[in-house]
C-alpha cells in the first residue's frame, strides 16, 4: 500500500513549456485534489474531483488542466507554463474523514 | 478578508511547554475542522479531526472548536523537538470524500496560511 504518489519530484521547465504532473493513489478513493503551496499563501486548491470522470475547479484553476479517466489516477496539465506556476504542488485522495497528501512536486519555471 | 485567519508565527518554545495554535473563520457554513502538521520538504498530515463545536483530545494533542465564536485552537501538551514543523488549519462546509457527487463547494478544504513552531531542546 504505497498510499498517494507523486512524479516527479522536482521539475525546472522554460516559460511556454508543457507538462504533466503525475498522482496516483492505491486507497480505492473517490475524492482527489491538487493544491499549490506558495510561501505566506498558505495551500490553495487547484482542482478537485470526486469520482472517475468528474472534475471540477479550485481556487486557483487558471493555466491548469486535469482529467480522470480511473479511480487511481489524476494527473494535472500545465499548458503553458510560466512564472507565476513556480511553487510545491500536493496531490491529495480522501474518504470520509481522512485526507492523505503526496510527498509533493518543486516545479520552477524559469 | 480571507476566509481562515492563522498567525503564521514563527512560534518559538522551550521543551515541555504548552502551546497553542489558533485559527479564526469567517464563514460560519464552514462544520468540519482539521489540523494538519507539515514538515520541512513534506506533504501535510493530518493530526485530528473534528465535526463539532468543543474538545477532542488524541495523547498530547487537543482540538478546540467554538463555532459561536468562529475559533478553533490546537493544544499540545508536553511539546517535544519533534513536534517542531508547520501547522495547518483546515476547514469545509461538507465532508470530504463520502462518494456523493452532488453539492459542488462541499468538498473544497480551505487552509490557514500556517503556523511554524519550534521547540526548542
Amino acid at each position: 500500500n504505497a498510499g498517494v504518489t507523486q512524479t516527479p519530484k522536482f521539475q525546472v521547465l522554460k516559460t511556454g513549456q508543457s507538462m504533466t504532473l503525475q498522482c496516483a493513489q492505491d486507497m480505492n478513493h473517490e475524492y482527489m485534489s491538487w493544491y499549490r503551496q506558495d510561501p505566506g499563501m498558505g495551500l490553495r486548491l487547484i482542482h478537485y474531483s470526486v469520482g472517475a470522470g468528474i472534475t471540477d475547479q479550485g481556487e486557483v484553476p487558471n493555466g491548469y488542466n486535469v482529467s480522470r479517466s480511473t479511480t487511481e489516477d489524476f494527473p494535472l496539465r500545465l499548458l503553458s507554463a510560466a512564472p507565476s506556476q513556480t511553487s510545491v504542488y500536493f496531490c491529495a485522495s480522501s474518504y470520509a474523514d481522512e485526507q492523505y497528501f503526496g510527498p509533493g512536486t518543486r516545479l520552477t519555471v524559469t | 478578508q480571507k476566509e481562515v485567519e492563522q498567525d503564521p508565527g514563527p512560534l518559538s518554545v522551550p521543551e515541555g511547554a504548552i502551546v497553542s495554535l489558533n485559527c479564526t473563520y469567517s464563514n460560519s457554513a464552514f462544520q468540519y475542522f482539521m489540523w494538519y502538521r507539515q514538515y520541512s520538504r513534506k506533504g501535510p498530515e493530518l493530526l485530528m479531526y473534528t465535526y463539532s463545536s468543543g474538545n477532542k483530545e488524541d495523547g498530547r494533542f487537543t482540538a478546540q472548536v467554538d463555532k459561536s465564536s468562529k475559533y478553533i485552537s490546537l493544544f499540545i501538551r508536553d511539546s517535544q523537538p519533534s513536534d517542531s514543523a508547520t501547522y495547518l488549519c483546515a476547514m469545509s462546509v461538507g465532508a470530504l470524500g463520502l462518494g456523493s457527487r452532488s453539492g459542488a463547494g462541499s468538498y473544497q478544504l480551505t487552509f490557514g496560511k500556517g503556523t511554524k513552531l519550534s521547540v526548542i531542546p
